[in-house]
């Protein structure tokens, strides 16, 4: 089974404050994504990374970057957190379409509920 | 960029009978997809199916597709209490690896 395990399940930071959220799949998928959940939002993608090194933006990247020095990592960087990033942080892998039996299926992290203070 | 609709936003059911959920979407998709979500954890893949599938099964899950109408159902058949989830539709195009995900629909079965 695909595990993608996300560092912390809950997190508390202040205003300001330079934050990490790491994500690790074990499957050698080529994609992984960052998401973020709020009520009555869904699900809205912050970045994606398609290989190691690359990056592109979702629909609401502002304020946040991405690292992925590995495949199986890729960060979540929030530089200087504010209030309204109090959310939760959805971790995905997947594999790229076209290759052996994948259709890009997304498998999720546990997720990371951060809050700022 | 939101694509999927679900509809209901919400739904309680007794166990036991079926629940009946539904997704419309905009643009053409390669495929649709059902995930589910159990209160305060990650999403869970359900069911795929193509854009030349209409009807697709796994267990007590039924999905359809319509193209021609852009819409998608999931139907739970014999619901038990570990259904309580949201549950959410999301559509893959032909163009990249990203899917788009509905706003979901909380599915609540009431003993």
């Amino acid at each position: 089974d695909v595990k993608v395990t996300q560092s912390s399940r809950y997190l508390v930071k202040r205003t300001g404050e330079k934050v990490f959220l790491e994500c690790v799949q074990d499957m050698d998928h080529e994609n992984m994504f960052w998401y973020r959940q709020d009520p009555g939002l869904g699900l809205r993608l912050i970045y994606f990374s398609y290989d190691v090194k690359m990056k592109e933006k979702g629909d609401i990247p502002e304020g946040y970057s991405v690292s992925r020095e590995k495949k199986e990592r890729f960060s979540l960087i929030l530089e200087s957190a504010s209030t309204n990033q109090t959310s939760m942080y959805l971790c995905a892998s997947s594999l790229t379409p076209g290759l052996a039996f994948s259709y890009n299926e997304q498998f999720f992290g546990p997720g990371t509920r951060l809050t700022v203070l | 960029s939101q694509q999927g609709e679900e509809d209901p936003q919400a739904l309680s059911i007794q166990e036991g009978e079926n629940a009946t959920m539904n997704c419309s979407y905009k643009t053409s998709i390669n495929n649709l997809q059902w995930y589910r979500q159990n209160s305060g954890r990650g999403l869970v893949h359900l069911i795929l199916i193509r854009s030349n599938e209409r009807e697709k099964h796994s267990g007590r899950l039924r999905v359809t597709l319509d193209t021609s109408k852009k819409s998608s159902s999931l139907l739970i058949t014999a619901s038990r209490a570990a259904d309580t989830a949201s549950y959410f539709c999301a559509t893959a195009s032909n163009r990249d690896d990203k899917i788009i995900f509905g706003k979901g629909t909380r599915l609540h079965i009431l003993p």
